[in-house]
């Protein structure tokens, strides 16, 4: 069962590139989230999704960017990177249930230079 | 996260007991979640409290006081790959999630 693939896996970028992270999940899941976790700080929401063809903004939304064309895909664009974007981002999923257990991709590594 | 206090590392020994204790703000209160992350990897979830009282799953057991605003999360008979870090994790009244920044559990033999 793959659940949620995020790609790629870890990235290298120069500030100023833009740079887009992908999401797809196969658990037919409405809602879809997009966090951020730095050394010493809780998971920081960026954007998230509650239905194919909404988005809103989380936390940290600024210098990002998403949309959700289909239930499926959730990409994540970085417009113009910059070093404080260095991060480890996870995709995530919830099925709705009263419960809303997340289920998170592996996660991007991502190092703005 | 600013409303979720952890401690920040904590040490146990395999096949001990370790409490893992997490405190966040009552207002808004709507539910509290525990979360597993090995390094390098996603957080995995583990449990969820909305009343007062215990929950027990297998070795793991998670305990919730609304009216003090404490949980803790209970490992048995601990073992080397519960060596992670244990993310605690509040629920407010709009469904927002806050997280805390995570408890590495390090377990030695």
């Amino acid at each position: 069962t793959a659940g949620i693939t995020q790609a790629p896996t870890s990235q290298i970028l120069a500030a100023g590139r833009s740079m887009t992270l992908r999401c797809t999940q196969d658990m037919r899941h409405n809602a879809m989230y997009w966090y951020r976790q730095d050394l010493g700080l809780g998971l920081r929401l960026i954007h998230y999704s509650n239905t194919a063809g909404t988005t809103g903004k989380g936390e940290v939304p600024d210098g990002y960017s998403v949309s959700r064309a289909n239930t499926d895909d959730f990409p994540l664009t970085l417009a113009s990177a910059v070093p404080s974007q260095t991060s480890v981002y996870f995709c995530a999923s919830s099925d709705g249930t009263d419960t809303g257990e997340l289920f998170f991709g592996e996660g991007s590594r991502l190092t703005v230079l | 996260g600013q409303n979720i206090d952890q401690p920040t590392e904590m040490t146990a020994t395999e096949g001990a007991i370790v409490q893992i204790n997490c405190t966040y703000q009552t207002s808004g209160f709507n539910g509290l979640f525990w979360y597993q992350q090995h390094a390098g990897e996603a957080p995995t979830f583990l449990s969820y409290n909305v009343l007062d009282g215990l929950e027990e799953k297998g070795r793991f057991s998670s305990f919730l006081s609304r009216s003090k605003g404490y949980s803790y999360l209970l490992l048995k008979e601990l073992q080397m790959k519960d060596s992670a870090s244990y993310l605690c994790v509040q629920r407010d009244s709009n469904y927002q999630l806050i997280w805390g920044a995570g408890t590495k559990l390090i377990i030695k033999p």
